[in-house]
C-alpha cells in the first residue's frame, strides 16, 4: 500500500474557480503535512506546512488536515493561470526528516 | 530570500561513469537531503544528512551512492558507476529548526 495517495487528476478549471486537491495517507505516525507546487522540470516549492488537524490559511491557499480520517486537502481560491502547476502533498513522521510524497495532481487554470 | 542552489542544471554521462551533483543549502540550515524524481513518477527520498553523517537512507541509496559535506557550504551526491535507471531529476533540500524542507531547482541527470 502506498503511504500517500493523491488524486491523479489532471484537473482543469476556469480562472477564478476554487481548486480542491486531496490526499490520503495510511501511516498513523505521520505528524507533519506539506503541500508543494512544482512547475514543469523545476524543484518543488513549499506552499503550506502544518502539523495539526484543522485549517491553515495563507492568502488564497487553505490547507486542511483531518488526522482521524487520514485526509489532507488544499484549496486555492480565486485561481489564476499562474497557479497552473503540479501540486504535491507530502507527509513526515515526527523526527523522521524523510518526506513521503503523493504522485501529484496537475492543475490547469484556463484564462 | 535565501534559497537552495544546485549545479549543474543538466548532466549527461555515459553508463558506468561517476558523477557528482552539487548543492549549496540555505546557509543556517542543519539538515540536508537528496531526493530524486524519475520522469513522470513521484518524488522519492534518497538520504538525509545531519551533523556530518547520514541520518537515514532509502533502499534506493545503495553502495553506488555517497554523500559528503566537503566544506561549510556544499553538499554533494556522488554516484560511483551510473546505470541507465539512474536517469532522473535529483533534488537537494535543506531544513532548519522546523521540519519545513526547501528544495533546490534540481539537476537533470541523463545516463546514456
Amino acid at each position: 500500500q502506498k503511504e500517500v495517495e493523491q488524486d491523479p487528476g489532471p484537473l482543469s478549471v476556469p480562472e477564478g474557480a476554487i481548486v480542491s486537491l486531496n490526499c490520503t495517507y495510511s501511516n498513523s505516525a505521520f505528524q507533519y503535512f506539506m503541500w508543494y507546487r512544482q512547475y514543469s522540470r523545476k524543484g518543488p516549492e513549499l506552499l503550506m506546512y502544518t502539523y495539526s488537524s484543522g485549517n491553515k490559511e495563507d492568502g488564497r491557499f487553505t490547507a486542511q488536515v483531518d488526522k482521524s480520517s487520514k485526509y489532507i486537502s488544499l484549496f486555492i481560491r480565486d485561481s489564476q493561470p499562474s497557479d497552473s502547476a503540479t501540486y504535491l502533498c507530502a507527509s513526515e513522521r515526527s523526527n523522521d526528516y524523510k518526506l513521503s510524497f503523493g504522485a501529484g495532481t496537475t492543475v490547469t487554470v484556463r484564462a | 530570500e535565501p534559497e537552495v542552489t544546485q549545479t549543474p542544471s543538466h548532466q549527461v554521462t555515459q553508463m558506468g561513469q561517476e558523477v557528482i551533483l552539487r548543492c549549496v543549502p540555505i546557509s543556517n540550515h542543519l539538515y540536508f537531503y537528496w531526493y530524486r524524481q524519475i520522469l513522470g513518477q513521484k518524488v522519492e527520498f534518497l538520504v538525509s544528512f545531519y551533523n556530518n553523517e547520514i541520518s537515514e537512507k532509502s533502499e534506493i541509496f545503495d553502495d553506488q551512492f555517497s554523500v559528503e559535506r566537503p566544506d561549510g557550504s556544499n553538499f554533494t551526491l556522488k554516484i560511483r558507476s551510473t546505470k541507465l535507471e539512474d536517469s532522473a531529476m535529483y533534488f537537494c533540500a535543506s531544513s532548519g529548526e522546523t521540519n519545513e524542507q526547501f528544495f533546490g531547482p534540481g539537476t537533470r541527470l541523463t545516463v546514456l
